[in-house]
């Protein structure tokens, strides 16, 4: 389809627990992106992907995030003992090609508490 | 990464043209212009991307200045849906190049 799919739209976990977020690309995108988006403005690059390789993880606190984009399935983002500064919405986003622009999913809203 | 810098927020009558300024004199020759919006609740959307010529589609028109050292959004008639933060981001030509986006232009219309 022509569009980014997100799942969920919300999540909430207990200080501690662990998140799982989901991102299906745009068939034929080889790119794709996560981002953070805290405060209202404020978007953080995470990492990015060509196809299942990392591309750019230069974003990524990497004690309690990790990402995957595997053949035949949605990426994932996953946080380990999810922390309160973790609560944001996370976007995903794919391209086809530095030309072209992104198409962002809308995002999953992660809560902890 | 290249820069930009945009006013915090403006302001438009519904159904007036909008224009949205956006400096980024240090742009690099192969760093495209890119303009998103996000309306609220919602991820970004694509608006307009150029190199160097103006650009046109059906949502808005991109100026950019011979210079390239910046460029405007322009929203030719304003409507209450056209309410949201307006970022403009430099892309490098680099495949798969993230954006860095600053803290754009909150635009509101009036009715």
């Amino acid at each position: 389809g022509e569009e980014v799919a997100q799942t969920p739209k919300h999540l909430v976990r207990g200080e501690g627990q662990k998140a799982k977020l989901y991102c299906a690309p745009i068939k034929g995108h080889s790119y794709v992106f996560w981002y953070q988006q805290v405060l209202k403005n404020e978007f953080k690059f995470l990492i990015s992907f060509q196809n299942e390789n990392v591309f750019d993880e230069t974003g990524m606190p990497k004690e309690r995030f990790s990402a995957k984009c595997l053949p035949n399935s949605p990426c994932s983002l996953e946080i380990q003992a999810t922390k309160l500064e973790d609560s944001a919405v996370y976007f995903c986003a794919s391209s086809q090609s530095s030309r072209g622009g992104y198409t962002f999913g809308s995002g999953t809203r992660l809560t902890v508490v | 990464d290249a820069k930009t810098t945009q006013p915090n927020s403006m302001e438009s009558n519904e159904e007036e043209p909008v224009h949205l300024p956006c400096n980024h004199s240090t742009i690099s020759g192969t760093d495209y212009i890119h303009w998103y919006r996000q309306l609220p609740s919602q991820g970004p959307e694509y608006v307009i991307h150029g190199l160097t010529s103006n650009v046109n589609n059906r949502m808005a028109s991109l100026a950019i200045a011979e210079d390239r050292k910046s460029s405007t959004l322009i929203l030719h008639r304003a409507t209450l849906r056209d309410a949201a933060v307006y970022y403009c981001i430099l892309r490098a030509a680099n495949y798969g190049q993230n954006f860095v986006f600053g803290p754009g232009t909150r635009l509101s219309v009036l009715p």
